[in-house]
């Protein structure tokens, strides 16, 4: 059974101070790793997908990398704009047409 | 262009009574998704159509049913409601199901 955990479930920061959110996936041939921003009351926002170990990409100040076990949000200098929660997916050659999700990072950046 | 758009954003329903929540997209996607959201148990996925004219259950399809009426448009129905299926719905849609999903705004569905 595909599985994606995230962690930490929350993370505090000042503004400034940089840091990385996890997503530790087992899935049987990843497709595609996906990473979305969810505001409060809000739908999930597209942010990235990453679809090979050693991939990465950028937007801003959010940095997404990707290896065979594990893909990182690096969050570099945040402002409190960034507070949101964090969700990340796997799309696996062996559950197509579906996604599964972890159960997200809520980030809370302080001025 | 609006992108996925879901009516309505909120409603209450006493046990035993039905809707239908509506969604649709205008990116010319060719599959479209039903999620409930839940505090900590994340997305679950309730039911997809990988193109128009097909349906398929996902991991939670008890208690629900599901149209694709056309490329566009996909609704879910809750046939009679339950305390159980109090959640935040929201519905996506994507390429081919290999591709990024957009999700829209979300209903809020409370069961009493």
């Amino acid at each position: 059974e595909d599985q994606v955990t995230q962690s930490p479930e929350a993370l505090r920061l000042q503004e400034g101070e940089s840091s990385s959110l996890n997503c530790s996936y087992t899935v049987s041939g990843l497709r595609g790793l996906f990473w979305y921003r969810q505001d409060p009351g809000k739908g999930p926002e597209f942010l990235f997908t990453l679809y090979s170990a050693g991939e990465e990409k950028e937007k801003e100040r959010l940095k997404a990398t990707l290896t065979k076990k594990e893909s990182f949000l690096h969050i570099t200098a945040p402002k409190p704009e960034d507070s949101a929660t964090y969700l990340c997916a796997a799309n696996s050659g062996g559950s197509n047409y579906k996604l599964t999700f972890g159960k997200g990072t809520l980030l809370t950046v302080n001025p | 262009n609006a992108g996925v758009t879901q009516t309505p954003k909120f409603q209450v329903l006493k046990t035993g009574q039905s809707m239908t929540l509506q969604c649709a997209q205008d990116m010319n996607h060719n599959s479209m998704y039903w999620y409930r959201q839940d505090p900590g148990m994340g997305l679950r996925l309730i039911y997809y159509s990988a193109s128009e004219g097909t349906t398929d259950k996902g991991e939670v399809p008890n208690g629900y049913n599901v149209s694709r009426l056309n490329k566009r448009e996909f609704s879910l129905r809750l046939e009679s409601a339950a305390p159980s299926q109090t959640s935040v719905y929201f519905c996506a849609s994507d390429w081919d199901g290999s591709y990024e999903q957009y999700f829209g705004p979300g209903t809020r569905l409370t069961v009493t």
